[in-house]
């Protein structure tokens, strides 16, 4: 699987965007970009992928850049109940309804009000 | 409600000793997963099964042994042989063609005294 490269932490008042970055420079054409979040000491939640194009859902925004090396996640109207951990995981579909995840660090975001 | 559940939350055991924790979906789902998280870093892989009766290695799979008999469950035991079994626990399981959502139980926090 191609390496991310998040920031470690990022702060974000509450009711602004929150826009989260994330390097994938060494993605290969048939990977998929995936944010997960997780609250602490819960289990991670999925919040959106996407491939090529920006992609949006109820929780969040993905903007995927043309040659696909990086992206961003975009909360839209961040809220306390947003202070989580996310991870950005670039993988691969392997078929059989199963894949590999591989979560680095992630980016802790603080929402503050 | 459709859901995993993990249990216990936390599990206590002394050292040498095998222990078995709990993992089951009511969500019909073919794949199943087994991560560990350390604190202050993200998940790692340490089995995972497409399908019922068979199972592959993670990335982490030394010290560690899984069954899958049933579609519903996929128990991990961690055995003596697992250097540093104290670790936060995460059971996940995932259907094909929902974009490879992986959802997650609420995890178990073993501690071996």
């Amino acid at each position: 699987d191609a390496k991310t490269t998040q920031p470690t932490s990022m702060d974000c008042a509450e009711g602004r965007a929150a826009n989260l970055p994330c390097n994938h420079s060494t993605i290969s054409g048939n990977e998929y970009v995936y944010w997960y979040r997780q609250i602490h000491s819960q289990g991670p939640q999925y919040i959106i992928h996407g491939l090529k194009n920006n992609e949006t859902n109820e929780m969040a925004s993905l903007i995927i850049t043309e040659d696909r090396k990086s992206s961003t996640l975009i909360l839209p109207h961040a809220t306390l109940r947003d202070t989580a951990v996310y991870y950005c995981i670039v993988t691969q579909y392997s078929g059989a309804g199963s894949y590999q995840l591989t979560f680095g660090k992630g980016t802790k975001l603080s929402v503050i009000p | 409600d459709g859901g995993i559940t993990q249990s216990p939350k936390y599990l206590f055991r002394k050292e040498g000793q095998n222990v078995t924790l709990s993992c089951e979906q009511n969500l019909n789902h073919d794949a199943m997963y087994w991560y560990r998280q350390d604190p202050g870093q993200g998940l790692r892989l340490i089995y995972y099964s497409q399908i019922v009766n068979d199972f592959q290695k993670g990335d982490i799979a030394e010290g560690y042994s899984v069954s899958r008999e049933k579609k519903e469950s996929f128990p991990l035991t961690v055995t003596s042989a697992q250097k540093n079994p104290t670790a936060f626990y995460l059971c996940a399981s995932s259907i094909p063609l929902r974009g490879n959502e992986q959802f997650f139980g609420p995890g178990t926090r073993l501690t071996v005294l």
